[in-house]
């Protein structure tokens, strides 16, 4: 049973405009949350992260929302930018679980120029 | 340095051989983590080490051995592996795996292994 979701694979977006991806969860002991981008063949690279205390963090292009009532978070990249083209992975954990990160399936953007 | 670093990038073992990943990282961190990824999958957590002892195993089979000798390196050891272990082999490591304002995980290239 996935406790991290991201329900939709794919994701393509004008340069320039927002993207916003989502992701939802089931496990109501998660507290803190991030977001990873990853390019073929390399590691995930950490984006940004939101506490549950918070319902809004941001970075730069990079704005991370959390609806506690909803199990809901999004990441909103604001403009959009070819560079950004990758696999973003939504991922949660709670305070007792000593650091196992439980990742989504991942959203795949597509920044088209 | 704010870098994990991973090797060998690439690897190809029989069946029958014995090999090992290695990791470093020089960040001070104090929690290293082994994940598994299959292809078009989320990363799968195996290990955990905090402070140099292994704090979770994800029921991960012993074929897979991990060894923490110091807080800098962490190595996954290698033995009759299986066909479907194939995949990229990740780790990361954090400040700490307890405190919830720290565990923003950093993640090395990963070890692209084929079994065969």
């Amino acid at each position: 049973d996935q406790q991290v979701k991201q329900n939709s694979p794919s994701l393509s977006v004008q340069e320039g405009r927002i993207s916003i991806l989502n992701c939802d969860y089931t496990n109501s002991m998660f507290d803190y949350f991030l977001w990873y981008k990853k390019y073929p063949a390399e590691g995930p690279t950490f984006l940004i992260s939101i506490s549950s205390i918070k319902d809004k963090n941001e970075d730069g292009r990079f704005t991370v929302f959390l609806n506690k009532s909803a199990k809901h978070l999004s990441l909103h990249i604001v403009p959009s930018q070819p560079g950004d083209s990758a696999v973003y992975f939504c991922a949660a954990l709670y305070g007792g679980s000593q650091g196992n990160l439980i990742f989504g399936k991942g959203t795949k953007l597509s920044v088209k120029p | 340095d704010t870098e994990v670093t991973q090797t060998p990038k690439h690897l190809v073992m029989g069946m029958t051989n014995k090999k090992s990943l290695k990791c470093e990282q020089h960040m001070g961190h104090r929690a290293m983590y082994w994940y598994k990824q299959k292809a078009k999958k989320p990363p799968e957590l195996m290990f955990v080490y905090s402070y140099e002892k292994l704090s979770i195993n994800e029921s991960v089979p012993s074929r897979f051995s991990p060894e923490c000798p110091n807080s800098s390196l962490l190595n996954l050891h290698l033995h009759a592996l299986q066909p479907e272990d194939s995949a990229l082999y990740l780790c990361a490591s954090s400040r700490t795996s307890g405190m919830i304002s720290y565990n923003e995980q950093f993640f090395g290239p990963g070890t692209r292994l084929t079994v065969l």
